[in-house]
């Protein structure tokens, strides 16, 4: 089925271990994203990226790595798990700047990770 | 900065009564301000935009710059519309959404 996926669903890592979460779109959609969803802050943006190639940090960075070598994959690294980066991790497309009218974000179904 | 402030974390209501989700913002630009939901074990999904003035499964948004607000809106709600609603902006350079702490939203039988 066309859509985004993430992998793993699930993750329990330990501290100072890398982590890579995987997302994939079939969509072809220039735009996609990394946010992290955690109680009381909602959803924050980690990165984002407008096209293979091109990415841009967004609101919490910080131990995060990404690559988009190619426009339908943006995998996200923890070079280092800490405790603080348990959370929930959504990935979203999108097939055009997000005020416009194809702007709309299609999340996937999030990847949970627990750093022990 | 830009900022999405939902002033509740819980917002309980019986069927059938009116319901009101907060949302005011901080941004000195012309913001476009969303509504996304997420249903229980289903995916984060747009419910409106400030921009189509579009009413979606009953609920409306009105956005006021006076007072920096885009409260979500429904006359009558219905159980199933129980869920997860986070309220989101865009700004200058339009590239990526700022979301709010998101309002659980409880419609009780």
């Amino acid at each position: 089925d066309a859509g985004i996926t993430q992998s793993p669903r699930y993750k329990i890592t330990e501290t100072g271990r890398q982590v890579t979460l995987m997302c994939h779109q079939t969509w072809s959609h220039s735009y996609m994203f990394w946010y992290r969803q955690d109680l009381g802050h909602g959803l924050r943006l980690i990165y984002y990226s407008a096209a293979a190639d091109i990415t841009d940090k967004g609101e919490v960075p910080d131990g995060y790595v990404v690559s988009r070598s190619k426009t339908e994959n943006f995998p996200l690294t923890l070079e280092s798990a800490t405790r603080s980066q348990t959370s929930v991790y959504f990935c979203a497309s999108s097939p055009g700047l997000a005020g416009s009218n194809t702007g709309e974000l299609f999340f996937g179904e999030g990847s949970r990770l627990t750093v022990l | 900065a830009q900022r999405v402030t939902q002033p509740e974390k819980l917002l309980s209501v019986f069927k059938g009564a009116p319901v009101e989700l907060k949302c005011n913002y901080s941004y000195s630009g012309s913001p476009e301000l969303f509504w996304y939901v997420q249903y229980s074990r289903q995916r984060l999904q747009l419910l409106l935009r400030h921009i189509s003035r579009e009413s979606i499964k009953g609920f409306t948004a009105d956005l006021n710059k006076g007072e920096t607000s885009f409260h979500l809106k429904k006359p009558f709600a219905q159980e199933e519309d129980s869920a997860m609603y986070y309220c989101a902006l865009t700004g200058a350079g339009r590239r990526a959404l700022t979301f709010g702490s998101g309002t659980r939203l409880q419609v009780q039988p």
